[in-house]
Parts: C-alpha cells; structure tokens; sequence
C-alpha cells in the first residue's frame, strides 16, 4: 500500500457543484497535513492546511481525520478556475526530521 | 523577492552525461528540497536539507547527488544520466512557524535524457 494515496480522477463536476476528495495515509506517526493545488505544467502551491478541528478558507474546507486515517478536501460551488490538479501532502517524522510524501493528486475539471 | 528559482529550465542530455540542476531561494528558509514528478507517479522525494552544510536521501535518491554549501542554494547533480531520469524536477524551501508551514516551489526544470 502506497504510503499517501489519493483518487485520480477526474472528477468532472459543472460549475456551481460541490465536490469533495479523500486523501489516505497509511502512517500513524504522520504529523502535519495540507493540500497543494498545481495547475497544468506549473509548479504546486500551497492552498490549505488541515487541522484536527477542520478549517475552512472560503469555499474550501479541509478535514482531518487521524482514526480512519485520511483527509478531506471539499469545494463548493465550483468555478471554471477551480480546474487543476490537488495534491495532499503527509510530513512523517523521520530522524529528528520531517519528511513530505505526496499523493498522486486528483485530477478535477469544471465545466460550464 | 525572487522566491524559488530553478537552473536551467530545460535541458536535453545524452545517456551518461553528467548535469547540475541549482536550486536557489531568497527567503532565508532553512528547509530545501529536490522532488521529481513523473505522469501519474505525482511528486517523489529525492533528497533533503534541513540547513547548510546538511543532506539527507529521500524515497528515490538512486543517481543523484546533492550539495547544500550555501544556505541559499541547494544544487541536484547527476553523475551518469539515464533515460529513467527524464522527468520534471522541482525543487521547494520550506518556511515553518507556529502558524504557517509552506513549501514554496521553483518553476521546475525539465530534463530529457537520451
């Protein structure tokens, strides 16, 4: 079993749907969750982190949870520009040290 | 601020040849680190810097090499290329604080190996 594994999609959604993406680990020892989102031939960025008690950035909200294992990443009413590829991304402690392993990403496109 | 950028953007090697790939940051970030992103493989591991002067593997370091001899670099060789190499590279530094914890990456450098 992949140590971070996620759908890959697409998810083909139109504008204005909610969608919503699991991302599972298999680490009890994971420490610290986020989401990046990367566009087509682009380099990923940061789009939210996911705390134990959830967080919500304006039509995204993230989950965490540790028991089952998997974070969430949910979109409501989705706009053209929400198309791109979400990457959850799982630190570990390693060594004294943090280690980032990425899911494969899910693939989300919205149509008009 | 500049942020993460990356040398060259592309390049195209023959089988065997060497290369180096620089990574540099202009944040003061202590964190670096080299990743490579294949289709449908996502983005894998290859090594990592906690601070200069230190290194460490990360899941796919076979055939790479690395150096951290400035805080604000952080350079990725390769001794003997090989087409299982081709892929795009990403490097990203790391800014962490009570708050916030970021990776922030370079626009990647796309290498094929013949």
């Amino acid at each position: 079993r992949k140590e971070v594994e996620q759908d890959p999609g697409p998810f083909n959604v139109p504008e204005g749907a909610t969608v919503a993406f699991n991302c599972t680990y298999s680490n009890s020892a994971s420490q610290s969750f986020f989401w990046y989102r990367q566009d087509c031939r682009k380099e990923p960025k940061l789009l939210m982190s996911v705390y134990s008690s959830g967080n919500e950035d304006g039509r995204f909200t993230a989950q965490l949870n540790r028991a089952s294992q998997y974070i969430s990443l949910l979109i409501r009413d989705s706009k053209l520009s929400d198309s791109a590829t979400y990457l959850c991304v799982v630190f570990r402690a390693s060594g004294g040290s943090y280690i980032p392993t990425f899911g494969r990403g899910t693939s989300l496109i919205v149509h008009p | 601020n500049a942020g993460v950028t990356q040398t060259p953007k592309f390049r195209v090697l023959k089988t065997g040849q060497s290369m180096t790939l620089l990574c540099a940051q202009d944040m003061n970030h202590e964190y670096m680190y080299w990743y490579r992103q294949d289709p449908g493989m996502g983005l894998r591991l290859i090594h990592y810097s906690v601070g200069e002067g230190t290194t460490a593997k990360g899941e796919v370091p076979d055939g790479y090499n690395v150096s951290r001899l400035k805080k604000q670099n952080f350079l990725l060789g390769l001794e003997s290329a090989a087409p299982s190499q081709t892929s795009v590279y990403f490097c990203a530094s790391r800014h962490t604080t009570s708050a916030t914890d970021t990776q922030y990456f370079g626009p990647g450098t796309r290498l094929t190996v013949l």
